[in-house]
């Protein structure tokens, strides 16, 4: 299994509510990150797991909440969104290292269209 | 820091013709190098990338990219595109770290 699934593909939420989106992998990557990408953007970092802990945030707002309950699972907690946090959220994984080289090729998912309104 | 930069922010080209993007980067140190592509409304997908070794890389797709130290460049090329390559194309660049840099993005417009 060579893929990085994300759910759920679209999403649209109201500033008041809760959701949040889920990212897979079973390649048996152990660092994990979150992207958020704007249209005709390239993707900006929002946050990197490694082992199963937060290594990176990117200065994100708190209405952000990642969370990695284990090697295979990332998920993004959403709250009290403002309509600019519209965006497509992709997931990445990669190996943290391949045969002792640094290789961040990264592998991502097909992501999360998010509208708020 | 490194930064990456497209020359070409838009590329029109018709089937079957060759195409060049380019990629400059500035960095200090050694970098891995990578091109991905972005079909519409799907995520990144890695055509291919420099770690070490040959500067020639091959790809997906029919993709190459050569890696010029001495012009910090890593340009991508294929010799002849069809209407499918319609893409946004993104050159990124990575020290021994986790962080990707990518550049603005290059639009390439396939015509028949």
């Amino acid at each position: 299994d060579t893929e990085v699934t994300q759910t759920p593909k679209h999403l649209v939420m109201g500033m008041t509510n809760k959701k949040s989106l889920k990212c897979e992998q079973h390649m048996g990557h152990r660092a994990m990150y979150w992207y958020k990408q704007k249209a005709k953007k390239p993707p900006e970092l929002m946050f990197v797991y490694s082992y199963e802990k937060l290594s990176i945030n990117e200065s994100v707002p708190s209405r952000f909440s990642p969370e990695c309950p284990n090697s295979s699972l990332l998920n993004l907690h959403l709250h009290a969104l403002q309509p600019e946090d519209s965006a497509l959220y992709l997931c990445a994984s990669s190996h943290r290292e391949v045969a002792g080289v640094q290789n961040n090729e990264q592998f991502f998912g097909p992501g999360t269209r998010l509208t708020v309104l | 820091a490194q930064s990456v930069t497209q020359l070409d922010s838009q590329v029109p080209v018709f089937e079957e013709a060759p195409v060049e993007l380019r990629c400059n980067y500035s960095s200090s140190v050694s970098v891995y190098l990578f091109w991905y592509v972005q079909y519409p409304n799907q995520g990144l997908q890695l055509l291919l990338k420099y770690l070490s070794g040959s500067t020639l890389v091959k790809g997906i797709n029919g993709f190459e990219a050569e890696f010029n130290k001495s012009q910090t460049s890593f340009h991508l090329r294929k010799p002849s595109v069809h209407i499918s390559d319609t893409a946004e194309y993104f050159c990124a660049v990575s020290k021994n770290d986790y962080k990707l840099s990518f550049g603005a993005g290059t639009t390439v417009t396939v015509r028949a």
